[in-house]
């Protein structure tokens, strides 16, 4: 079974914090993405990584930024968090010779 | 970019009753058209995908249908249980890292 898990399920944060959020997953995965839900909107890339070091924008990468050291972990950050990024984070990961995405159980942050 | 749009956002039905959700995309060139079921609370699950060499797609009660003419597909669900009760995202891609999501449906079967 395929397992992505995320550091946190809940986060509280003021607004100005640099914020990490964690992703791992177990399967060795090539590829790994970050998305943020909001009601009435569906999921928004916002980065999505194919091998360690590499990242590629999606829709909406502004305010974000993203780390990937090792192939297991994909990180995302908010250098400056603001009201506007509380939303809940959903982390994916799919292997490199198939199409299907497997999500973590995400991350609803509130930025205060 | 690709524009995906979802109908309708919310849909109530009877149990045993059919539900169908349609989606719409704008580039000819996505391919690969995955459906999620997300539950309250829960992540998204993949519960049928249809690519576009394909037009249709069954599933025990689950079924996709894809028209690249008009750029359509759509989830159909038979034989509704409560457990069906979740919202539904549709989705296309064209390179299996860019997916554009639909605003997503939610779905509720009444006992």
């Amino acid at each position: 079974d395929v397992k992505v898990t995320q550091s946190s399920r809940y986060l509280v944060k003021r607004t100005g914090e640099k914020v990490f959020l964690e992703c791992v997953q177990d399967m060795d995965h090539e590829n790994m993405f970050w998305y943020r839900q909001d009601p009435g909107l569906g999921l928004r890339l916002i980065y999505f990584s194919y091998d360690v070091k590499m990242k590629e924008k999606g829709d909406i990468p502004e305010g974000y930024s993203v780390s990937r050291e090792k192939k297991e972990r994909f990180s995302l950050i908010l250098e400056s968090a603001s009201t506007n990024q509380t939303s809940m984070y959903l982390c994916a990961s799919r292997s490199q010779g198939t199409e299907t995405q497997y999500f973590g159980p995400g991350t609803r942050l509130l930025v205060l | 970019g690709e524009n995906v749009e979802q109908h309708p956002s919310t849909l109530s039905v009877q149990e045993g009753d059919s539900a169908v959700i349609k989606c719409t995309y704008s580039d000819s060139a996505s391919n690969y058209f995955p459906w999620y079921k997300q539950e309250l609370g829960k992540r998204p699950q993949l519960i049928i995908d249809i690519r576009s060499n394909v037009g249709e797609k069954k599933d025990q009660r689950i079924a996709v249908t894809l028209n690249k003419t008009a750029k359509h597909f759509s989830l159909h669900i038979t034989e509704t249980q409560p457990e069906d009760s979740a919202v539904y995202f549709c989705a296309a891609s064209k390179d299996g890292n860019q997916f554009y999501f639909g605003t997503g449906t939610s779905l509720t079967v009444i006992p």
